[in-house]
């Protein structure tokens, strides 16, 4: 079974600052996909970002980009001039590739991210 | 608004009730899912419809629980007989599959909090 561990249970960054989150991953599989999601306070979840297990090159969308090393298991999200609007809880999620599947996302425990003026 | 939207946004009921949540997809999407995601915990998959056909059901997932989704279209989460263990949030997201194990992105509904008196 796949498990997805994030190990920061908050963080906080100021205006502006750079700041990354950690997730870790483990799975025998060997195709994949990877995202993240971010919940804010009393809204509904939306894609940040994601990434196919089978490419090398690490994923970015604007000011969020992965650190993904897939040896290590490991799928860490930064998030650059950070803004208020970053205020929120971030999940990373896992999905097998492959066909008859359900595409169902196995998620972490989350990290709720406070951004200071 | 064509995003995902989930009816009610709050159900508070006493223990031994029965309950039904109403999600409609986004309107082209052919796959919908649920979640529940309790207090500090990251969204767990329930189950799965591609069109009309549930496909998968998590264990989680009693024989107290089910759900529809007539015509492929919106679905209904029913559940029977109560407990205050099922006080949580309801998550409803859909995809559009363009190809098994594609990794489709699933959009999230706001949700639906159940508490269980």
């Amino acid at each position: 079974a796949q498990t997805v561990t994030q190990s920061q249970p908050e963080m906080s960054v100021q205006e502006a600052e750079t700041v990354t989150l950690s997730c870790t991953y483990d799975t025998s599989e060997n195709n994949y996909y990877l995202f993240w999601y971010k919940q804010p306070p009393s809204r509904q979840m939306i894609l940040v970002i994601r990434q196919e297990a089978y490419k090398q090159q690490n994923a970015t969308e604007n000011r969020f980009s992965v650190n993904f090393q897939k040896a290590a298991k490991s799928f860490s999200l930064k998030i650059s001039d950070s803004q208020l609007g970053d205020t929120a809880m971030y999940f990373c999620a896992f999905m097998k590739r492959g066909a008859y599947n359900t595409d169902k996302l196995i998620f972490g425990t989350g990290t709720r991210l406070q951004v200071f003026p | 608004d064509t995003g995902v939207s989930q009816d009610p946004r709050h159900k508070i009921t006493k223990r031994g009730q029965n309950v039904t949540f109403r999600c409609d997809p986004i309107s082209e999407h052919n796959r919908l899912y649920w979640y529940r995601q309790t207090l500090g915990q990251g969204p767990e998959f329930l189950t799965y419809f591609q069109n009309e056909a549930q496909l998968e059901k998590s264990r989680l997932l009693s024989d107290r629980f089910s759900a529809e989704r007539p015509k492929g279209s919106f679905s209904t989460l029913e559940i029977q007989r109560t407990e205050q263990g099922d006080s949580a949030m309801y998550l409803c997201a859909s995809s559009l599959a363009v190809s098994e194990g594609a990794g489709d992105t699933q959009y999230f509904g706001p949700g639906t909090r159940l508490t269980v008196l």
